[in-house]
């Protein structure tokens, strides 16, 4: 079973509809993250979490919104989605002082 | 301008060749790093380095921290090896820095 795992996989929706994106690891890291990927862009920070009652915002955070529900659980949602939130996004984990990141299997969403 | 600027950005190999990615950097660093994605999507780690160089079978990736400066080398490519290859820098925050990849296709 992957350590980082990411549902849906892949997501077909319409503009104005609300989508949550979630994740789950079982690495018992205590930093989650949430990133979008575009052609030609790198992978660009939605929001991150350094523990359950910590939440902040990265560098495309609007239209956005997350909930860690749990250490192990961390979920991302459009609350209207627009096209322009079609792209693959990606959580992530990583353990303070350790460097290393851990990704998920990514999950395609197309907003129509 | 990227904090992470990766060359080429598409490279294209016989089986058997050797290939090499280079990423420079701009901001201050803890460490760097290099993730490869493969076409269906998920993304892994390949090393991470703070100075030197690490050695993980046929990849080889090397960091100079005076030019701001990191390679990342395939040895006897294989077609197994197309993939995206990604550089990132973080710093001390766990703040991260991507490049916009690598894409390598290895031919037969």
């Amino acid at each position: 079973d992957a350590d980082v795992t990411q549902t849906p996989r892949n997501r077909i929706t319409k503009t104005g509809k609300r989508i949550m994106l979630e994740c789950s690891q079982t690495k018992g890291h205590d930093r989650m993250y949430w990133y979008r990927q575009d052609p030609g862009l790198g992978l660009r920070l939605i929001y991150y979490s350094f523990d359950v009652k910590d939440i902040n915002k990265g560098e495309i955070s609007d239209g956005y919104s997350v909930s860690r529900q749990a250490q192990a659980k961390f979920s991302l949602s459009l609350e209207s989605a627009i096209p322009n939130q079609t792209a693959l996004y990606f959580c992530a984990t990583s353990a303070a002082g350790q460097g290393r990141m851990f990704f998920g299997e990514g999950s395609r969403l197309t907003v129509l | 301008k990227n904090e992470v600027e990766q060359s080429p950005q598409n490279l294209t190999a016989q089986e058997g060749e050797f290939i090499t990615i280079n990423c420079s950097y701009s901001v201050g660093i803890s460490a760097l790093h290099w993730l490869q994605q493969h076409p269906g999507g998920g993304i892994v780690s390949l090393f991470m380095l703070s100075s030197g160089k690490k050695k993980h079978g046929r990849l080889i990736a090397t960091i100079n921290i005076q030019e701001k400066h990191s390679s990342l080398h395939i040895t006897a490519s294989h077609p197994r090896d197309s993939a995206v290859y990604i550089c990132a820098a973080s710093n001390t925050g766990n703040q991260f820095y991507f490049g916009t990849g690598t894409s390598l296709t290895v031919i037969p």
